[in-house]
């Protein structure tokens, strides 16, 4: 495609239930972001992969979340076990890697999530 | 650790008026500053980038500066209408080697009021 697309666009769960959240980046991009925007708040960093390097994961704010990049493209994120308090947007980002570090990132229109 | 600020947190402008959104960094290290436009409930427009070794760029009547010594830079944005209304972020992509990670700052709330 053009852009960045997440799916779904909405989702609503249930308490303890496990979501998982799609990701596909612009073709030929090799770096991938995934960022969490609460309501009202900055963007919260959670992890980035850059081509078949080990992930930042520094931001996964806890061992409920995880992520993973299937032959360097789609990316899922999943949330095990879900709270309230993660009830946000999460947002998806790619762009050029490896040495091409001086290019745009594109953003995707974000998965909104809501735990109730 | 690199950290991005942005002030004013939020702006009331008449239309027409010209301003000027300010982004300051910690660390000068830097690969590129991108800002980035976001209207409610919606996700991120790329405005602007401006590599490392760049002082300004410009698109249309937005205008942004880069002072990577200082840690600065400014959003310019000419005789603003209502539909300039939104959030604006910069963000700074830094980082070792080939890892750039984009840092955000929490962004600037802008109105302008017809």
């Amino acid at each position: 495609g053009a852009g960045v697309s997440q799916s779904p666009s909405n989702k609503v769960t249930e308490k303890g239930k496990d979501v998982e959240l799609r990701c596909d980046p612009i073709s030929g991009h090799t770096a991938l972001y995934w960022y969490r925007q609460s309501l009202g708040q900055g963007l919260e960093f959670l992890i980035y992969f850059q081509g078949n390097s080990a992930p930042d994961k520094s931001g996964l704010p806890s061992d409920r979340f995880s992520a993973e990049r299937t032959g360097g493209s789609v990316s899922t994120l999943t949330i095990q076990r879900t709270q309230q308090e993660d009830s946000a947007v999460y947002l998806c980002a790619s762009n050029l890697g490896g040495w091409q570090l001086n290019t745009e990132a594109f953003f995707g229109q974000g998965t909104r999530l809501t735990v109730v | 650790k690199q950290e991005v600020t942005q002030i004013p947190a939020a702006l009331s402008v008449p239309e027409g008026e010209n301003l000027v959104l300010n982004c300051s960094f910690t660390d000068s290290a830097i690969y590129n500053l991108q800002w980035f436009r976001q209207d409610p409930g919606k996700g991120l427009t790329s405005l602007l980038l401006i590599q490392s070794s760049q002082r300004e760029q410009t698109s249309g009547r937005l205008n942004a500066s880069l002072d990577k010594s200082s840690g600065r830079s400014t959003l310019y944005i000419a005789a603003s209408q209502p539909g300039d209304s939104a959030t604006y972020l910069c963000a700074v992509r830094s980082g070792s080697s080939n890892t750039g990670k984009l840092i955000f700052g929490q962004g600037t709330t802008l109105q302008v009021k017809p």
